[in-house]
């Protein structure tokens, strides 16, 4: 079965500090990997995915990630953070091509200290 | 171009009555998917409608059901609503079906079962 972890319930980082917010995944054929953003109140906004290709993805607000299939993982990383990155972040994930519903993480709580 | 937006945005019910809760994917998308998301989990599948059909079901029971119109714009209905309903409700709309291809999610609708 599909699964995926975000082992941090929450993530502390000073205002210009790199960030990273980790997820590993399980699933049984190829992952598709996909980061989603949630402000309080609000839907989910799409960051970034990896599909295939190059392992490092780059997304929406200077955000990117890197796929690592030996260790299956997806990080999301930031060189410098944003007291605006503060949110809740949702790491996802498919397999196949016809396996169509997003199988989600229990998301992380980003808190950026100025 | 406007995004996925949802109505109502937030709705109050009691236990046993039925509500509806609506979807209008973003400008060109024709596939339609809803997911319930509890307070402080990660979104779960519902469903996914595409070409008017429902093409593949998450771990609901049959009290949840929807529809899609000619126009692409989705229903999603609940009956015999319980306390363990009330969720935020969010609607994702993607250009096609595909596994790869990105979901875009309207703000969601709060609904609050007494």
């Amino acid at each position: 079965a599909q699964s995926v972890a975000q082992p941090e319930d929450q993530v502390n980082v000073a205002e210009g500090n790199p960030l990273t917010v980790k997820c590993t995944y399980s699933v049984s054929g190829n992952p598709y990997l996909f980061w989603y953003v949630q402000y309080p109140n609000r839907g989910l906004q799409f960051l970034l995915k990896y599909i295939t290709g190059d392992n490092l993805v780059k997304g929406s607000y200077g955000f990117e990630a890197e796929f690592n299939k030996s260790q299956t993982s997806f990080h999301l990383k930031k060189p410098s953070a944003l007291v605006s990155d503060s949110a809740l972040y949702f790491c996802a994930v498919r397999d196949t091509d016809s396996n169509y519903q997003l199988i989600w993480g229990a998301g992380t709580k980003l808190i950026i200290k100025p | 171009d406007a995004g996925v937006t949802q109505s109502p945005t937030h709705l109050i019910k009691t236990r046993g009555q039925q509500v509806t809760l609506r979807c209008s994917p973003k400008s060109g998308h024709d596939t339609v998917s809803w997911y319930q998301q509890a307070l402080g989990q990660g979104p779960q599948f519902i469903f996914q409608y595409y070409e008017e059909e429902e093409r593949q079901r998450g771990n609901f029971p049959d009290r949840f059901s929807g529809h899609q119109f000619p126009n692409y714009s989705s229903e999603l209905n609940v009956n015999a609503l319980l306390l363990g309903d009330s969720a935020l409700y969010l609607c994702a709309s993607s250009l096609r079906q595909g596994a790869r291809d990105t979901q875009y999610f309207g703000p969601g609708t709060r609904l609050t079962v007494l």
